[in-house]
């Protein structure tokens, strides 16, 4: 059975700039969230969605934006990158993330210079 | 408010022997649920165990134990017969009813000497 998969796992943006990541959650889950984990802040929750719909955000800014398609694959943006937004990035596939386990992809990290 | 404390930022244990990390835990709903998680240097986050807060019984899995003392609001993990490839950080996590948001501790990191 194939784990959550969270695409790319490294890139490097500059300030200003837009990034998409991407994550496939395990088949039969309907529900993703993503982390923020850097080393000042720790992990940090950004979304959860299920079943295409945003039940729960995190305290971050518009700049980083979500969405979860009907085959549950979930995207998240950030937009108007800046220094601060380098972190790993991480995904949570679960069944339902309000019960029961929540399984995390290896993550995105991202930087930006 | 929601809080997870991990008092221990380092932790060494001898290979084959038992290790505990430590978590507490603070929240006002009736309902939560108690997570471990473990992240080795390349960055990801590896589920161990689960407990909820009505499950009458320990949760175990493997080596792995959750020694949840619910009055205490404690959520220490056990790991017993340490081996060199538990050196990691490991995260302690709580949800609390009716939200799919995770709370995690600061973390401890955990070394296995030889």
């Amino acid at each position: 059975k194939a784990g959550v998969t969270q695409t790319p796992r490294y890139l490097i943006k500059t300030r200003g700039q837009q990034v998409t990541l991407s994550c496939s959650p395990i088949s039969g889950h309907r529900s993703v969230s993503w982390y923020q984990q850097t080393p000042g802040q720790g992990l940090q929750f950004l979304f959860e969605y299920f079943s295409e719909t945003q039940r729960n955000k995190g305290n971050f800014p518009g700049r980083f934006s979500g969405r979860q398609f009907s085959n549950s694959r979930s995207e998240m943006n950030v937009s108007t990158l800046e220094l601060g937004d380098s972190a790993l990035y991480l995904c949570a596939s679960s069944l339902d993330a309000r019960d029961g386990e929540l399984f995390f992809g290896e993550g995105s990290r991202l930087t930006v210079l | 408010a929601q809080k997870i404390t991990q008092t221990q930022p380092g932790m060494f244990v001898q290979e084959k022997e038992a290790v505990t990390l430590d978590c507490t835990y603070d929240t006002s709903d009736p309902s939560y649920g108690l997570f471990w998680y473990k992240q080795p240097s390349s960055g990801e986050m590896i589920f161990l165990i689960y407990q909820g807060s009505y499950d009458q019984q320990n949760a175990t899995e493997g080596r792995y134990s959750l020694n949840f003392q619910k009055a205490r609001k404690s959520a220490n993990l056990v790991i017993s017969a340490s081996q060199l490839g538990d050196s990691a950080m490991y995260f302690c996590a709580m949800r609390g009813q009716g939200t799919g948001k995770l709370i995690f501790g600061q973390g401890t990191t955990l070394q296995v000497k030889p």
